[in-house]
Order: C-alpha cells, then sequence, then structure tokens
C-alpha cells in the first residue's frame, strides 16, 4: 500500500524568507502524482501544486516550487517570499493511477511577522 | 461549473446513534468520490473512495460504511457511533482519471462531528 510521511510536524519561518517542507513517499507503481494541499484556518483544502511523476521537470506556482526525487521518493515543497498568507497546514499527498489519493498527517507552518 | 455540497456542517450525536453524511457534486458527471476523516492532531485518513456508481473502496474496516446510491451522490454512514468517531469530515471529488490525469480534489467545507 502507498504511504506519505510528513516527518516535521510544525515548522516556523520569518515573513520573507525561505522555507522547505518535507515530504517521502513509498510505492512500488511507477508512474503516480504527487500534490500539496494547504489548509488554512477556514479547514478548506486548497491545492498548492501537483506533479506528475513522468515529468523530470519540478512543478513551480509564482513562489511555490517542488523538488521532487523520483529514486528517493522524495516530494519536498519551497515556499519562497514567505507571506503571513501562507500560515496553514499543508499535506503531501499521493495519488495512484486507480484514483486512491493518500495523504501525509500534515505539517503546520507558522509564519513570523 | 462544478460545486461540491457537504451536509450538515456541524453534528452531534450520542454514541451507538446512526449516522448520515451527505455529499453532492453539481455540474459535472461521472466524477471520483473520496470520503476523509481528519482527527484532531492527525493527518487525513482516506476513509473511501468511488470511481462509479455501486464501486466503493474501503480503506478503514470500522464501523462506517459508504454508498453511492446515484452518480454524484456520495453517503457515509453508522449503525452505531463510537466515541473515536468524532472528527472533521471531508467529502472530496476529482475528475475520473484518464490514463494522464492529475486532477486535483475539489474539497466541500467539511461537518464536524461530535459524538457524545
Amino acid at each position: 500500500a502507498q504511504t506519505v510521511t510528513q516527518s516535521q510536524p510544525e515548522m516556523s519561518v520569518q515573513e520573507a524568507e525561505t522555507v522547505t517542507l518535507s515530504c517521502t513517499y513509498d510505492t512500488s507503481e511507477s508512474d503516480y502524482y504527487l500534490f500539496w494541499y494547504k489548509q488554512p484556518p477556514s479547514r478548506q483544502m486548497i491545492l498548492v501544486i501537483r506533479q506528475e511523476a513522468y515529468k523530470q521537470q519540478n512543478a513551480t506556482e509564482n513562489r511555490f516550487s517542488v523538488n521532487f526525487q523520483k529514486a528517493a521518493k522524495s516530494f519536498s515543497l519551497k515556499i519562497s517570499d514567505s507571506q503571513l498568507g501562507d500560515a496553514a497546514m499543508y499535506f503531501c499527498a499521493y495519488r495512484s493511477l486507480s484514483e486512491k489519493l493518500v495523504f501525509g498527517k500534515g505539517m503546520k507552518l507558522t509564519v513570523n511577522p | 461549473s462544478q460545486t461540491i455540497h457537504q451536509w450538515p456542517a456541524t453534528l452531534v450525536q450520542p454514541v451507538g446513534s446512526p449516522l448520515s453524511l451527505e455529499c453532492t457534486v453539481e455540474g459535472t458527471s461521472n466524477p471520483n468520490l473520496y470520503w476523509y476523516r481528519q482527527a484532531a492532531g492527525r493527518g487525513l485518513q482516506l476513509l473511501f473512495y468511488s470511481v462509479g456508481i455501486g464501486q466503493i473502496s474501503s480503506e478503514v474496516p470500522q464501523n462506517l460504511s459508504a454508498s453511492r446510491p446515484q452518480d454524484r451522490q456520495f453517503i457515509l454512514s453508522s449503525k452505531k457511533l463510537l466515541l473515536s468517531d468524532s472528527g472533521f469530515y471531508l467529502c472530496a471529488w476529482s475528475v475520473h482519471g484518464s490514463y494522464r490525469d492529475n486532477s486535483p480534489l475539489h474539497f466541500g467545507n467539511g461537518t464536524r462531528l461530535t459524538v457524545t
């Protein structure tokens, strides 16, 4: 079964600085998709960024980028120029071709002014 | 545009009582549907997912069940609630995948269930 591990339960960053959130996963599949979701205090889940496993190029969305290391099964999220609005729970997720989507336990990010 | 409705928003139920949470999606057909539970201090636990009517995959062999009576309706049920069933329940949908589909999940607003 696929599993997703986020080993850091909490992190903090100063406003305008850069922070990297780590995620590892375990799978025997060769083709899959990876996602980062953000959950602010409102509890609504918001997609931050997605990555196709068959693409070697790392995905980028404005201030958000990933470092995808397929062989190491690692999928970290880098947030540049952190803003107060980035404070939230961040979840790493794995989606198999069978449509099953599994989340990690999440990481709470605090942004200090 | 597609929308997802989940209700009720909050629910307080006594131990041993039944449960029925409903989720419907509008504006799309044959979506993948998911039920997740988020307990305090824990991540999102996948409970059930469905890729079509009558096709339910269970990830958690507990006292919960799910049904998909219509294409865009997904129901989470229990015959007898336990204290441990308390949590935040999220319904979600995604586009039914082609081989190269990377569509994200779209979440409902969630139901906060308190079992007393």
